[in-house]
């Protein structure tokens, strides 16, 4: 039963322009979600969190939007830059737990 | 300066033997947690500790055990009753084992990639 759901295992998007990563979850007791990233052989870093009441939450360059009656959030990078290129992890979270997605590989192309 | 410290970064061992993933924090936080992740997967939790000597179970613990005698430490003990060890094993933190709408923010280290032959 997989409670966070990524799609599309791999994104490819060209320097400078916009990463639209996409996450489906169908827990709808989480508190808030969390987006990750992974580089190969290193631990995840956090990048940005959004609370279950909110829609939208801007850090930087990185956006995310939730739609609660979709269960649907998406991460938006704008502008995309090669050092964006990781695994992106969609996290929801009540309490302790944290429930990651199984990743979504974002290769931006100088 | 401050963060989380997982050693060795690879380990091989044979099958049958019990190996111990060593993880230390000196963030001076609560809560330590460890996972899994295999090829093309996401994290699966095998235990967290909310607070020192006491740790519950996650998502996939049979065939590993824990300790927490101390703030800093959370040793993983994968043992021979675990069936695939082979993988890649996280261990994290956060400032407290989390309460209702509150962002538990959890930082992870590097990581150990543990082979069994």
């Amino acid at each position: 039963d997989q409670q966070v759901k990524q799609n599309s295992p791999s994104l490819s998007v060209q320097e400078g322009r916009i990463s639209i990563l996409n996450c489906d979850y169908t827990n709808s007791m989480f508190d808030y979600f969390l987006w990750y990233k992974k580089y190969p052989a290193e631990g995840p870093t956090f990048l940005i969190s959004i609370s279950s009441i909110k829609d939208k939450n801007e850090d930087g360059r990185f956006t995310v939007f939730l739609n609660k009656s979709a269960k649907h959030l998406s991460l938006h990078i704008v502008p995309s830059q090669p050092g964006d290129s990781a695994v992106y992890f969609c996290v929801g979270a009540g309490s302790y737990q944290l429930t990651f997605g199984k990743g979504t590989k974002l290769s931006v192309i100088p | 300066d401050g963060g989380i410290t997982q050693s060795p970064k690879y380990l091989f061992r044979k099958e049958g033997q019990n190996v111990t993933l060593s993880c230390e924090q000196n963030l001076n936080h609560d809560a330590m947690y460890w996972y899994r992740q295999d090829p093309g997967q996401g994290l699966r939790l095998i235990y967290y500790s909310q607070i020192v000597n006491d740790f519950q179970k996650g998502d996939i613990a049979e065939g590993y055990s824990v300790s927490r005698e101390k703030k800093e430490s959370f040793p993983l003990t994968v043992t021979s009753a675990q069936k695939n060890p082979t993988a890649f094993y996280l261990c994290a933190s956060s400032p407290s084992g989390g309460a209702p709408g509150v962002v538990n923010e959890q930082f992870f280290g590097p990581g150990t990639r543990l082979t069994v032959l």
